[in-house]
């Protein structure tokens, strides 16, 4: 069975720094890892997904995100974090279960605060 | 830009009373999922059609909750009778097929309060 764990409940970075959010996955199937991010009382809007094709996945606002087997981690970055960047930010992983299903399975999410 | 429609946005009820969600995908999207979201959680799937069948209702509580997608378009979800654990932000997504590989674009959300 996937599972995803994202480490850290909240994270705060000023800005103009780094962010870094981290995510780690259990799957015994390669498999096919998503990020989104949700901005407060909103739905979920996609960053970027890996699908295998390439192991830097490059999305949008910025951020980007590396697929590293060894460690099993999907970690999002963004070199410069802006004031608006701060939501809550969502790894997934879906379910291999069977092939006509697409259920998403995710991280409990990381707050992120962008200080001034 | 296409996109998914949910209504209302915000529901507040009783409980033992009877809710419904609504939900429009983006047009020509063949798969359609229902994912609740208890605050300071990540969403999980309740049900998932194909068209106008179910493919996944494995984590949907059968004994209050319905869903139903008649014509493969639009679809409903209701509660009744709903309880106090009730609470949380229903999210609707479609995809264009089916598959672990597809893009899931969600709705705004219909957040639901029951008190």
């Amino acid at each position: 069975a996937q599972s995803v764990t994202q480490l850290g409940s909240h994270v705060s970075v000023s800005e103009g720094a780094l962010v870094l959010l981290r995510c780690n996955y259990s799957s015994s199937v390669p498999p096919y890892l998503f990020w989104y991010v949700q901005y407060p009382n909103q739905g979920l809007q996609l960053l970027l997904k890996y699908t295998s094709a390439a192991t830097l996945v490059k999305g949008i606002n910025g951020f980007e995100a590396e697929f590293k087997k060894s460690e099993t981690s999907f970690h999002l970055t963004k070199p410069s974090a802006h004031m608006s960047d701060a939501a809550e930010y969502f790894c997934a992983v879906t379910s291999h279960v069977r092939s006509n299903t697409g259920k998403l399975i995710f991280g409990q999410g990381t707050t992120l605060q962008v200080k001034p | 830009e296409a996109e998914v429609a949910q209504s209302p946005r915000y529901k507040i009820t009783e409980k033992s009373q009877a809710v419904a969600f609504w939900c429009d995908p983006i047009s020509g999207h063949a798969t359609l999922y229902w994912y609740r979201q208890i605050l300071g959680q990540g969403p999980e799937l309740l049900v998932q059609f194909q068209d106008e069948s179910v493919v996944d209702d494995s984590q949907l509580p059968k004994d209050r909750f319905s869903a139903e997608r008649l014509k493969g378009v639009d679809s409903t979800l209701k509660i009744q009778p709903a309880e106090l654990g009730d609470s949380a932000m229903y999210l609707c997504a479609s995809s264009r097929l089916a598959g672990f590989q597809e893009t899931q674009y969600f709705g705004p959300g219909t957040r639901l309060l029951v008190l």
